[in-house]
């Protein structure tokens, strides 16, 4: 079991720019989920799959974010025309989720994102 | 916006001490959690309580959950210089959304 990879680890880029981050989840999970975290914060919840569809989106998923989990196994999230604001650790994590049992996500590492 | 919120902010003890820190959430929920997260190891998840549960144990942690309070508390116990973390709650109502943290020093 490999666990939860984000990749790239970091990223730095100039704002107006595109980027691209991509989350391979443990291979059985069926839910993904990503956040964003900033500094001295609690990880903020973005959006979640649950095999390839997604279930929910959050406010703070603007016009310029979107994610996709075309096969139902691993994730892209893509900003496009990043602004300084978008700089954020940004987190993936999975999970299986049967019936209305709670469950533990795994996280990834994460991707650090930094728009100059 | 995130639905949990840990107290303290900050909490610094010394080695063996017991750490204690509470979770106030704002809706109903299916089950709350608790992660730590420190440089090394990024998120990790500690212990799971369901919301008709009041009392749950796993090794040093201690997690209480008060439904009528919208509220939790960890406990740990003998703490370890290795307990040096931020630690965040986590409610599920099924969204899942992390506190603001308490960031927990152990004073070897």
């Amino acid at each position: 079991d490999t666990g939860v990879s984000q990749d790239p680890r970091h990223k730095i880029t100039k704002r107006g720019q595109n980027v691209t981050f991509r989350c391979d989840p443990i291979s059985e999970h069926n839910r993904l989920y990503w956040y964003r975290q900033t500094l001295g914060q609690g990880p903020e919840f973005l959006t979640y799959f649950q095999n390839e569809a997604q279930l929910e989106k959050s406010r703070l998923l603007s016009d310029r974010f979107s994610a996709e989990r075309p096969k139902g196994s691993f994730s892209t999230l893509e900003i496009q025309r990043t602004e300084q604001g978008d700089s954020a650790m940004y987190l993936c994590a999975s999970s299986t989720r049967w019936g209305l049992a709670g469950e533990e996500q795994f996280f990834g590492p994460g991707t650090r994102l930094t728009v100059l | 916006s995130q639905q949990g919120e840990e107290d303290p902010q900050a909490l610094s003890i010394q080695e063996g001490e017991n750490a204690t820190m509470n979770c106030s959430y704002k809706t109903s929920i299916n089950n709350l959690q608790w992660y730590r997260q420190n440089s090394g190891r990024g998120l990790v998840h500690l212990i799971l309580i369901r919301s008709n549960e009041r009392e749950k144990h796993s090794g040093r942690l201690r997690v209480t959950l008060d439904t009528s309070k919208k509220s939790s508390s960890l406990l740990i116990t003998a703490s370890r210089a290795a307990d040096t973390a931020s630690y965040f709650c986590a409610t599920d109502d099924p969204r899942v959304y992390f506190g603001t943290g308490t960031s927990l020093t152990v004073i070897p």
